[in-house]
């Protein structure tokens, strides 16, 4: 059965540094997500990205946050000089449209900032 | 804006029994789709049911069950005959539907469910 994989699964980085989170989506789906988790608490969106553009962006998905399709399969985000609040798990989703198809979850990446 | 509430942190079932977990929403959309997603420890999100809001039947997936109160925006899940395995926290998600929705979900603050042998 297809499925959505992340790497790394676990992400350690010192503050104001640049972290990359990599998801390769399931192969033909089109619409890709990530959201945030911060230990213990609610699921959060963070961006949207369809036809190699973003579709939508949260308040929280500031100018530090970027999201890329460099190759067709991968599907990136990129956080730069980051923060202690940074500090979450991080859940990439892809699904073959928007509705009503389901979106399929990663296994996620912890990402802590010292 | 959506919002999606769950106002219970934590239950506990025993096993085989029976646990109804809430959630409300509020919202102005008319169109709209409502999921109950779990997740075990593993941290691995897993869709265990979805409602189309235009549906009046309520949806049942085996032993999971919503009960679907559209005019109260209400949005309850129903796990019958508890399964260890069933311990894990519980999230409700909302997401709208129409030609320029983008298909993200908006999720509660989650209930942790444990079932006890």
């Amino acid at each position: 059965e297809p499925e959505v994989t992340q790497t790394p699964s676990h992400q350690v980085t010192q503050m104001g540094q640049e972290v990359i989170l990599r998801c390769v989506p399931i192969s033909n789906h089109l619409y890709f997500y990530w959201y945030r988790q911060i230990l213990g608490q609610k699921v959060e969106f963070l961006v949207s990205f369809y036809n190699n553009e973003i579709s939508e962006k949260s308040e929280i998905f500031d100018d530090r946050f970027s999201v890329e399709r460099p190759d067709g399969s991968n599907f990136t985000l990129k956080i730069r000089s980051t923060k202690l609040e940074d500090s979450a798990m991080y859940f990439c989703a892809s699904s073959a449209g928007t509705t009503p198809n389901e979106q399929f979850f990663g296994p996620g990446t912890r990402l802590t900032v010292l | 804006a959506q919002t999606v509430t769950q106002s219970q942190p934590e239950m506990s079932v025993q096993e085989a029994e029976t646990v109804t977990l809430s959630c409300t929403y509020d919202t102005s959309e008319s169109n709209y789709y409502l999921f109950w997603y779990k997740q075990p420890p593993s941290r691995q999100m897993i869709l265990v049911i979805r409602q189309e809001a235009y549906k009046q039947q309520n949806a049942t997936e085996n032993r999971f069950s919503v009960n679907f109160q559209k005019a109260a925006k209400s949005f309850s899940l129903k796990i019958s005959d508890s399964q260890l395995g069933d311990t894990a926290m519980y999230f409700c998600a909302f997401r709208v539907t129409g030609y320029s929705n983008t298909g993200k979900l908006i999720f509660g603050q989650g209930t942790t469910l444990q079932v006890k042998p």
